[in-house]
């Protein structure tokens, strides 16, 4: 089964923290790697995304790094803020045409909490 | 504003009643999802649709039903058939054609479902 591994569950950062979140999977054909970030009572958003050729993705505040060789990617969110606090989830697609745009497995999700 | 309106908010049944979750989207998006989000393990796929009067089985599809009679409309049923329908329901879009790595998921705000 496909699977995306997904740690750590919850995560305290203070205030002006680096927040690291990291995920590791199997499938080898999975080819685009997006981070989500959601709210309490939310859907997921779309924070950011890499593919697989790309060893470094960054955003603002936020940046993806990838090792392929590894197979393991991760979320760093530099000055962490108190309204980073979020959920956060790694996906993974393994794209195979048509409706298979969509067809993300989610890691387990992590809690994150950035106190003041 | 464009978007994806997930109702009701929460949604209370009792035990061996079906019930349909309602998913509109105004955002012109050819395919859609559904995905179930339970505590700790991530987002799972249901069932998604890329046309009009298609859908396909995602990983985790008994227990539950859907049509597609219109673009915008993706209604999900939770049959009684499901074994533990306690969940929260998010149901997403995207738009095919964009490129493999410019179709991101749009995702709605959830249906929050207690069956008792």
């Amino acid at each position: 089964q496909q699977q995306v591994k997904q740690s750590p569950q919850s995560l305290i950062v203070q205030k002006g923290g680096i927040s690291i979140i990291n995920c590791a999977y199997e499938n080898t054909a999975f080819d685009y790697f997006p981070w989500y970030q959601q709210f309490p009572g939310k859907g997921p958003a779309l924070l950011i995304a890499i593919r697989p050729d790309v060893s470094e993705k960054k955003e603002g505040r936020f940046t993806i790094s990838f090792n392929k060789s590894a197979k393991q990617f991760s979320l760093h969110i530099m000055d962490s803020q108190p309204g980073d606090s979020a959920t956060y989830f790694c996906a993974a697609r393994a794209f195979a045409g048509g409706t298979s745009y969509g067809k993300l497995t989610f890691g387990q999700g992590t809690i994150l909490t950035v106190h003041p | 504003d464009g978007g994806i309106t997930q109702s009701p908010k929460y949604l209370f049944r009792k035990e061996g009643q079906n019930v349909t979750l309602s998913c509109e989207q105004n955002l012109n998006h050819d395919a859609m999802y559904w995905y179930r989000q339970d505590p700790g393990q991530g987002l799972r796929l249901i069932y998604y649709s890329q046309i009009v009067n298609d859908f396909q089985k995602g990983d985790i599809a008994e227990g539950y039903s859907v049509s597609r009679e219109k673009k915008e409309s993706f209604p999900l049923t939770v049959t009684s058939a499901q074994k533990n329908p306690t969940a929260f329901y998010l149901c997403a879009s995207s738009r095919p054609g964009q490129g493999v790595y410019n179709s991101p998921l749009h995702f709605g705000n959830g249906t929050r479902l207690t069956v008792t």
